[in-house]
């Protein structure tokens, strides 16, 4: 299993510009979970999904789009890059609320300038 | 959510046992302890989690005080692939139309050095 995995892993926006970070699992997992994480700080969570077609608010989900249109895939949309955006973001799946595990991607490092 | 108060950096020498605490003094009487941990430019790994009882797996200890106000990760004998940030979270419910997620909050974490 490949686990979850995110591309790209380092991308340089402009400011207006609009991209899509992809999330992929191959778990089979129903939730998952999009955070954010700036520097020196923990993950603040922007976007949840409980399974496909279903998906809700975090912390932090001004700016940002999500879709779940199958159980392995979860991206999230940018649509007006602006500098606050500029982090580190992360995917994660777990497979329902009984699990104590979540799994973590390696991470997208977006600038945004 | 119940909040947790971590130290910001904690050192230790390698092959030591390192204690890592952790204060959540409102937690209430359903929420499970997690500890996570980050290693540098990764995503977080999940290390250990407990209830009430002392755990422990392949990774680590995880001992948590009997009124369950604060807690201590342990790490029996540090290496060099020990440092990182480690998380001590409290997961929460998030409510949606019936169904339930949890959310795991993280905070800023210990950021733990191991000296060769």
């Amino acid at each position: 299993n490949a686990g979850v995995t995110q591309t790209p892993k380092f991308r340089i926006l402009k400011i207006g510009q609009s991209m899509t970070l992809q999330c992929t699992q191959d778990m089979n997992h129903n939730y998952m979970y999009w955070y954010r994480q700036d520097p020196g700080m923990g993950l603040k969570l922007i976007y949840y999904s409980v399974g496909a077609g279903i998906t809700d608010k975090g912390e932090v989900p001004n700016g940002y789009n999500v879709s779940r249109s199958t159980t392995e895939d979860f991206p999230l949309r940018l649509e007006l890059a602006a500098p606050s955006q500029t982090s580190v973001y992360f995917c994660a799946s777990t497979m329902d609320a009984r699990s104590y595990e979540q799994y973590f991607g390696p991470g997208t490092r977006l600038t945004v300038t | 959510d119940a909040k947790t108060t971590q130290p910001n950096s904690m050192e230790s020498n390698e092959e030591e046992p390192v204690h890592l605490p952790c204060n959540h003094s409102t937690i209430s009487g359903t929420d499970y302890i997690h500890w996570y941990r980050q290693l540098p430019s990764q995503g977080p790994e999940y290390v250990i989690h407990g209830l009430t009882s002392n755990v422990n797996n392949r990774m680590a200890s995880l001992a948590i005080a009997e009124d369950r106000k604060s807690s201590t990760l342990i790490l029996h004998r540090a290496t060099l692939r020990d440092a990182a940030v480690y998380y001590c979270i409290l997961r929460g419910a998030i409510a949606y139309s019936g169904a339930g997620s949890y959310q795991l909050t993280f905070g800023k974490g210990t950021k733990l050095s191991v000296i060769p």
